[in-house]
């Protein structure tokens, strides 16, 4: 079955260190990925994605790759802000016919000044 | 922004009672998602509901649960007859299309 494995938490950062949120997937066919980001007392919020193989996506400086090769799509952020506190989940979505987002385990991160 | 609203956001029900989650998605949108997680668990698939009828569910979404959209802006989540181990999470989230979800900010069941 479809499963995503994520770095686990929780990491505690200084602010403007670099961010790297490791996630790797298995799945069947051509997944969409996905990392989630929840605020204290928020919904889950789509932070970025991509469709393909290749596929950079990014968003408010976040980036991620998605790497078939490694089955991996690890988030990077260059210079943290105490604003990014928050857990971070990857996800996919398995491909055509299927609407369901498979979840990691939500990975907390906390930026101190 | 248009959001998705879920009511009430901290829910406490005894065991065995019946329990009703109660989203409003967007207005707009065709798609609605049930998800739950359990505290330090995985957000989990519950069931997606698509025309009037479930779409998807998982192996969770059993006969305990079930849908509806009463009325054309709501879409509720109905467990039966509560159990300690359902207290959790639960999002509901809506979509245009089946490609990004908006989420809400979750309801918190506590079964005593």
């Amino acid at each position: 079955g479809n499963s995503v494995t994520q770095m686990e938490g929780p990491v505690t950062l200084s602010e403007e260190a670099f961010l790297t949120i490791n996630c790797t997937y298995t799945a069947t066919g051509y997944p969409s990925l996905f990392w989630y980001v929840q605020y204290p007392g928020e919904g889950l919020q789509l932070l970025l994605k991509a469709t393909k193989a290749d596929d950079k996506g990014s968003n408010k400086g976040f980036e991620a790759t998605y790497r078939k090769e490694t089955t991996s799509f690890h988030l990077e952020k260059g210079s943290v802000q105490v604003s990014d506190s928050a857990v971070y989940f990857c996800a996919l979505r398995a491909g055509a016919g299927s609407y369901q987002l498979t979840f990691g385990k939500g990975t907390k991160l906390s930026v101190i000044p | 922004e248009p959001e998705v609203t879920q009511t009430p956001s901290h829910q406490v029900t005894q065991m065995g009672q019946e329990v009703i989650l109660r989203c409003v998605p967007i207005s707009n949108h065709l798609y609605f998602y049930w998800y739950r997680q359990i505290l330090g668990q995985k957000v989990e698939f519950l069931v997606s509901f698509y025309n009037n009828e479930i779409s998807e569910k998982s192996e969770i979404f059993d006969d305990q649960f079930s849908v509806e959209r009463p009325d054309g802006s709501n879409f509720t989540l109905k467990i039966r007859s509560t159990k300690l181990e359902d207290s959790a999470m639960y999002f509901c989230a809506s979509s245009e299309e089946t490609r990004s979800y908006t989420f809400g900010s979750g309801t918190r069941l506590t079964v005593v």
